[in-house]
């Protein structure tokens, strides 16, 4: 099984900044078959980037997906009130389908 | 548009088993693959199994092989999820997805959840 590791728990932002999440897979994801979600409070999670860097339809180009083999990166170049969340990695190259625990976006 | 609505909110006891459902709508059911993950209170995201849409294969994760069973009904457009021997550790929100094709294993769209509580 391949262990998916997110970094880090929370991050303190304000409206305005940069968020940078990490995702660390224990071994090598093919085809970079990498996605990030993200879960609003009583909500499912919605699917931002699939493909390690491709956005899904309808987000916003304030996120930007990128990585490859083990090392991942989900950046939000400019935060909006809106985004604050809990955002999820995973990989879906192999079976089982694995998230990582989680980031909490708060604000600041 | 893509919608995924899930059966509601269910009680167990130790040891019963349920069933949760999935209708879809907006898409051609027959042609896109089904997942299931679950959420316990305050947790993260597990993912239990799918079902390919190309073949109707399954494959679930090991930690619930044995306990789940997917399947689905392609004339009442609605995807299924059994879990059996239920314990208060599978207290939990399950949710169906939809994979990005029919034997994807991408999820791209999202049914609401159903909670389901096992309690004596």
């Amino acid at each position: 099984e391949i262990v998916v590791t997110q970094s880090p728990g929370t991050l303190s932002l304000s409206p305005g900044e940069r968020a940078t999440f990490s995702c660390r897979a224990s071994q090598t994801i093919s085809s970079n078959h990498l996605a990030w979600y993200q879960q609003k409070p009583g909500q499912a999670p919605r699917l931002l980037i699939h493909g390690a860097s491709s956005r899904a339809t309808g987000i916003p180009d304030r996120f930007i997906g990128s990585g490859s083999g083990t090392d991942f990166t989900l950046t939000i170049s400019r935060l909006e009130p809106e985004d604050f969340a809990m955002f999820y990695c995973q990989q879906y190259a192999d079976s089982p389908i694995t998230f990582g625990q989680g980031t909490r976006l708060e604000i600041k | 548009q893509v919608h995924l609505v899930q059966s509601g909110a269910e009680v167990m006891r130790p040891g019963a088993s349920v069933k949760v459902s999935c209708k879809a709508s907006g898409y051609t059911f027959s042609s896109y693959a089904i997942h299931w993950m679950r959420q316990a209170p305050g947790q993260g995201l597990e993912w239990m199994g799918w079902i390919n849409a190309d073949n109707d294969n399954t494959r679930y994760s090991p930690k619930f092989q044995g306990r789940v069973t997917i399947s689905r009904d392609t004339s009442a457009i609605t995807g299924y999820m059994e879990l059996s021997s239920l314990r208060s550790e599978d207290t939990a929100v399950y949710y169906c997805a939809r994979g990005s094709c029919a034997g994807c294993w991408l999820v791209d769209y999202w049914g609401q959840g159903t909670l389901v509580t096992v309690s004596s």
